[in-house]
């Protein structure tokens, strides 16, 4: 049993199209994060957050508390957003990942 | 700032022999935290520091396993004895506080043969 659920695993999309990433998780939250790893290898954290929406460049991020659900949205995707994004849910000292949904956007 | 720091960023040693990965956090972070990630078991986190304390270590695999930080701009990870299962990245990651954005190092990819 998974405490974090990513969905899709593998998410292949044309350049320009709208992106969404979605996380589901059953324990409780102090914080969680998306972050994004790319095929080199590097991880870059996207969003810290723990409630409400949050919106960088083209990337927005929301969280429903209630439901246990974060989703993930890349708006106009490009080529450079291929990576791997990756949930991971902070309870309390408890650190909580997805396994991951690999993107990859084709030009 | 340089962001946080790690070496070596490869390392392939020989089955029993002691490895020492180490990393320097971003300046003024007060927490730092070791991951570990495989195709087979994605990201972990191993343990991880709050003012150069170790907070929760429940993550650290076995007694092989030991991590260290001396003070607020090192840290190290040590494996001894190594294991092939222990190949590995291993990444080490800091930020303001616990619950903070994290930034992560560049890693070490850790090979035991």
């Amino acid at each position: 049993k998974n405490e974090v659920e990513q969905s899709p695993q593998n998410l292949t999309a044309q350049e320009g199209e709208f992106i969404t990433i979605n996380c589901s998780y059953s324990v409780g939250i102090s914080a969680l994060h998306w972050l994004q790893q790319h095929p080199g290898g590097g991880i870059v954290s996207l969003f810290m957050l723990s409630s409400g929406k949050k919106k960088h460049g083209r990337l927005i991020a929301t969280i429903n508390i209630q439901e246990k659900h974060s989703s993930l949205h890349i708006t106009a995707s490009h080529p450079r957003d291929s990576a791997v994004y990756i949930c991971a849910v902070i309870f309390g000292n408890q650190f909580y990942f997805g396994t991951g949904t690999s993107l990859t956007v084709i030009p | 700032d340089a962001g946080v720091i790690q070496s070596p960023r490869h390392e392939v040693t020989e089955m029993g022999q002691e490895v020492t990965l180490r990393c320097k956090p971003i300046s003024g972070h007060n927490s730092l935290f070791w991951y570990r990630q495989t195709m087979m078991r994605g990201l972990e986190l191993l343990i991880y520091f709050n003012n150069n304390v170790p907070i929760d270590d429940s993550g650290m695999p076995e007694d092989r396993f030991s991590a260290k930080m001396p003070n607020a701009s090192f840290s190290t990870l040590k494996i001894q004895p190594s294991e092939p299962r222990d190949s590995a990245v291993y990444f080490c990651a800091s930020s303001l506080s616990g619950d903070a954005t994290q930034y992560f190092g560049p890693g070490t990819r850790l090979l035991v043969l």
